[in-house]
């Protein structure tokens, strides 16, 4: 069963910075089922890129997802007060996995 | 714009079940499958189970084998997720998910808190 570890656990930005957050797999996939979620308190998990780099509808181009193999990466350009929350990656298929998140705060 | 509303929040004695329910609206359950996810106090997402109505198929995290069933009413755009043998740890926000044929999860419901107590 893969394994996704994420880092770091928590970032602390400043609005208008740039956030990169990491996802890294226990072994490679080749599927490219790789998604990345965005968790507020009391809000439900917001799709934000899946297939590694595609953008949900909806979805500012300040975020991107690159990577291949078993290193992955979202990137938040020009952060707004708003992205200020918990990131997941997660492999999807026949089943999934999620990795344990990283928070993302306000420095 | 696709829908997903869940039924209210649930307080369970430890050994008991609880039926949780997510109704679609905006689309199918015959488009899309289900996913269960759930998060509990202070812990991160953890997907639970998985559905896919058209090939009628159904695939679970190894943990919840045997203690998770879920179900899907299409004449009422409905979807079901039991977990019996409840236990205080399985204390949680529990979502539903739309499905697509490749797993991944789009939309998503605004989840059913479950508190095991005794």
């Amino acid at each position: 069963e893969i394994v996704l570890t994420q880092s770091p656990g928590t970032l602390s930005l400043s609005p208008g910075e740039r956030a990169t957050l990491s996802c890294r797999a226990s072994q490679s996939f080749t599927s490219g089922a790789l998604a990345w979620y965005q968790k507020k308190r009391g809000q439900a998990p917001r799709l934000l890129i899946y297939g590694v780099s595609s953008r949900a509808t909806g979805i500012p181009d300040r975020f991107s997802g690159s990577g291949s193999g078993t290193d992955f990466t979202l990137t938040i350009n020009r952060l707004e007060p708003e992205d200020f929350a918990v990131y997941y990656c997660q492999q999807y298929g026949s089943s999934a996995i999620f990795g344990q998140g990283t928070k993302l705060e306000i420095k | 714009q696709v829908q997903l509303v869940q039924s209210g929040a649930e307080v369970k004695k430890p050994g008991s079940s609880v039926k949780v329910s997510c109704k679609i609206s905006g689309e199918t359950f015959s488009t899309y499958g289900v996913n269960w996810v759930r998060q509990a106090p202070g812990q991160g997402l953890e997907w639970m189970a998985g559905s896919i109505p058209i090939f009628r198929t159904t695939n679970f995290a190894q943990k919840f084998q045997g203690r998770v069933s879920i179900i899907t009413d299409e004449s009422t755009n409905t979807a079901y997720m039991e977990l019996s043998g409840l236990r205080s740890d399985d204390t949680a926000i529990y979502y539903c998910a739309t499905r697509n044929l490749n797993g991944l999860s789009s939309f998503w419901g605004q989840g059913t808190l479950v508190t095991v107590s005794s």
